[in-house]
């Protein structure tokens, strides 16, 4: 079954600055990567998602890009700001299978002020 | 914006009960799922119904688990006999008809197993 590796497990930056997790996975009929946020207490939100049909998909602050060959994906936050502070987990999704979200384990994003 | 709910926010119960989840999906979405996370853990995915059936699961949902959508709104996750491994944070999530369409989470249910 698939298996999704989440680096780093944390990441400080000052705000302001940029942040980049990165996330592979195992199964190549995977096709649907959703990046969630996840306060503390609260639900998981989506935050971006991409399709195994494109490379890159932008939304305002955040990115991610996907290379499918090699199996990664990665979430760029830049400028970020003290309320992006959270923890982020990327999953994978193999449509054909069902529709299960394979989750990472998370990364704990701190920006200092 | 439509979300999806959950009941009880906090379940506390002992050791061998019968516990049950409840989850209010979206209302126009048909399928759902049950995730948990321990605490500090990741999300990890527990099952998926779809068409009032069973449409995948995974390793941890075992006979001591099952699912009913007993009528049109509610989605429900039932422990048969608790142990002290199953305290978590249990989340429901649904999506619209397309394959590919984002999973709503809902709040939880924190379930603390004495």
């Amino acid at each position: 079954g698939e298996n999704v590796e989440q680096h780093p497990s944390t990441l400080s930056v000052q705000e302001g600055d940029s942040a980049v997790i990165k996330c592979t996975y195992s199964d190549s009929a995977s096709n649907y990567f959703p990046w969630y946020k996840q306060e503390l207490g609260k639900r998981p939100q989506l935050i971006i998602d991409i399709r195994s049909n494109v490379g890159e998909k932008k939304d305002q602050r955040i990115a991610v890009t996907l290379n499918k060959t090699a199996k990664h994906f990665s979430l760029h936050i830049t400028e970020t700001q003290p309320e992006d502070s959270a923890v982020y987990f990327c999953a994978a999704s193999d449509s054909q299978a069902g529709t299960a979200l394979i989750f990472g384990k998370g990364t704990t994003l701190s920006v200092s002020s | 914006e439509p979300e999806v709910t959950q009941t009880p926010s906090h379940q506390v119960t002992q050791m061998g009960q019968e516990v049950i989840l409840r989850c209010v999906p979206i209302s126009n979405h048909l399928y759902f799922y049950w995730y948990r996370q321990i605490l500090g853990q990741k999300v990890e995915f527990l099952v998926s119904f779809y068409n009032n059936e069973i449409s995948e699961k995974s390793e941890i949902f075992d006979d001591q688990f099952s699912v009913e959508r007993p009528d049109g709104s509610n989605f429900t996750l039932k422990i048969r006999s608790t142990k002290l491994e199953d305290s978590a944070m249990y989340f429901c999530a649904s999506r619209g008809r397309r394959l590919l369409d984002t999973q709503y989470f809902g709040p939880g249910t924190r379930l603390t197993v004495l």
